[in-house]
């Protein structure tokens, strides 16, 4: 079965750095690219990053520069390296493979002193 | 960036009775391969997003097949035949096509 299940949430006060893990199951994260999309409190869903299959990142303009996104072929995981954090990171992270079929229960982080 | 625009934003509905979402990009979203990259997806409360339909009109493996997604270019739709409870929910479209992705503004689907 595929599956992702993301950690490393919590509570950071702004200007901490945060990383965030999905753990994938059932393929192989290298056969695939894989996004990471958030979702502020009550509000919609937002992309913010991609790792595409051959390694390359790529990342939205709201955290170009503050947000790395990896992965680690030899553990199947994605990672999501967060620097610099501000009150509007605050959101549930999901992470999910290629064309969004496939998604994972998300991690909650709070940016807030 | 592509601007996916959705309507209506809010939408009651009576069980039993079918049900239409509209979906438009500020550009085509015809890909250069010939695809049009367009995803719906629900987010019943309290659960991940879930895809639907993906490339305007294919069902995801498991969809009632009470949902279909249609459109063209920059005009796209998705239709509930016939609503049941669990359809509860916010419903959102996703252009595939370009880099960023971008979504909708959602919309959420209630019972009367």
């Amino acid at each position: 079965e595929v599956q992702l299940v993301e950690t490393g949430g919590g509570l950071i006060q702004p200007g901490g750095s945060l990383r965030l893990s999905c753990a994938a199951s059932g393929f192989s994260v290298s056969s695939d690219y894989m996004s990471w999309v958030r979702q502020a409190p009550g509000k919609g869903l937002e992309w913010i990053s991609v790792v595409y299959s051959g390694g390359t990142p790529y990342h939205a303009e709201s955290v170009k520069g503050r947000f790395t996104v990896s992965r680690d072929t030899s553990t199947n995981m994605v990672f999501l390296q967060m620097n610099s954090l501000r009150v509007e990171d605050t959101a549930v992270y999901y992470c999910a493979k290629g064309g969004m079929g496939v998604w994972g229960k998300g991690t909650t982080v709070i940016v807030s002193s | 960036d592509v601007v996916m625009t959705q309507s209506p934003l809010s939408l009651p509905v009576t069980l039993g009775q079918p049900a239409s979402i509209s979906c438009r990009s500020s550009q085509s979203l015809v890909h250069s391969d010939g695809n049009t990259y367009l995803t719906w997806f629900q987010q019943r409360p309290g659960q991940s997003p879930r895809r639907l339909i993906y490339k305007v009109s294919n069902r995801d493996s498991g969809v009632p097949d009470r949902f279909s997604g249609s459109g063209s270019g920059t005009d796209f739709t998705l239709k509930i035949s016939r609503v049941e409870a669990e359809d509860v929910g916010v419903y959102y479209c996703m252009q595939g096509t370009d880099w960023p992705r971008t979504f909708g503004q959602g919309t959420k689907v209630e019972i009367k």
